[in-house]
């Protein structure tokens, strides 16, 4: 069965300041992998997701993330934080057939 | 815009007074998923249809229920809410198991 871990609870960076979010899974095939954000008291909306292809994906609002098989990792980065990115992130896997798996979450603060 | 609708957005409900809640989508998905989500968790999966077809997580407390009587709507069905069963819950879909998952703005459910 896959496994997500997000070592870091909770992050704070300031306005302006690049972000890298990190996010380790555990799967013996290559998985489907997510990053979803959620603001207080939302629901959940997708960043990005990487199914197969290159390995470095765009998503919205200025997110991107890489897929390193080599490190089992799909780290969420943006060069430039906005206030309005505070947020909790979670990382998902997918494997085909299977339900999500999501990581226990990481909490973004922005400092002005 | 097609989207995922949860009713109410706010529940309030008396301890052991059963309580619904419910899901629409216009995405024509196959897949609609529960989750029950804590403060500062992450999503934890309660049940999803494939189709018709129900599968129900194995720690799911049998107090939680589930009826799809269509492919646009899905309702979640707690029979004797406790005070621990206070959280919100996040209603998704997707065109298949392990495809990217579409949620809904999800229900706060309090319980006195």
């Amino acid at each position: 069965a896959q496994s997500v871990t997000q070592p870091d609870i909770h992050i704070t960076v300031s306005e302006g300041a690049s972000l890298e979010l990190r996010c380790n899974y555990s799967y013996g095939a290559t998985p489907y992998l997510f990053w979803y954000v959620q603001s207080p008291g939302q629901g959940l909306q997708l960043l990005l997701k990487y199914f197969s292809g290159d390995t470095l994906v765009q998503g919205i609002k200025g997110f991107e993330a890489e897929f390193k098989r080599s490190q089992s990792s799909f780290n969420l980065r943006k060069p430039s934080v906005h206030w309005s990115d505070a947020a909790e992130y979670f990382c998902a896997v997918g494997a085909n057939g299977q339900n999500f798996v999501f990581g226990p979450g990481t909490r973004l603060s922005v400092l002005p | 815009d097609a989207m995922v609708i949860q009713n109410p957005r706010y529940q309030v409900t008396q301890f052991g007074k059963p309580v619904t809640l419910s899901c629409s989508q216009t995405l024509n998905h196959n897949v609609m998923y529960w989750y029950q989500q804590k403060s500062s968790q992450a999503p934890k999966l309660l049940f999803h249809y494939y189709d018709k077809d129900f599968n129900n997580e194995a720690d799911t407390p049998d107090n939680f229920q589930s009826r799809r009587p269509n492919t646009s709507f899905c309702f979640l069905d707690i029979r004797s809410p406790g005070l621990g069963d206070a959280a919100m819950y996040l209603c998704a879909t997707s065109r298949d198991r392990s495809g990217e998952q579409f949620f809904g703005p999800g229900t706060r459910l309090t319980v006195l």
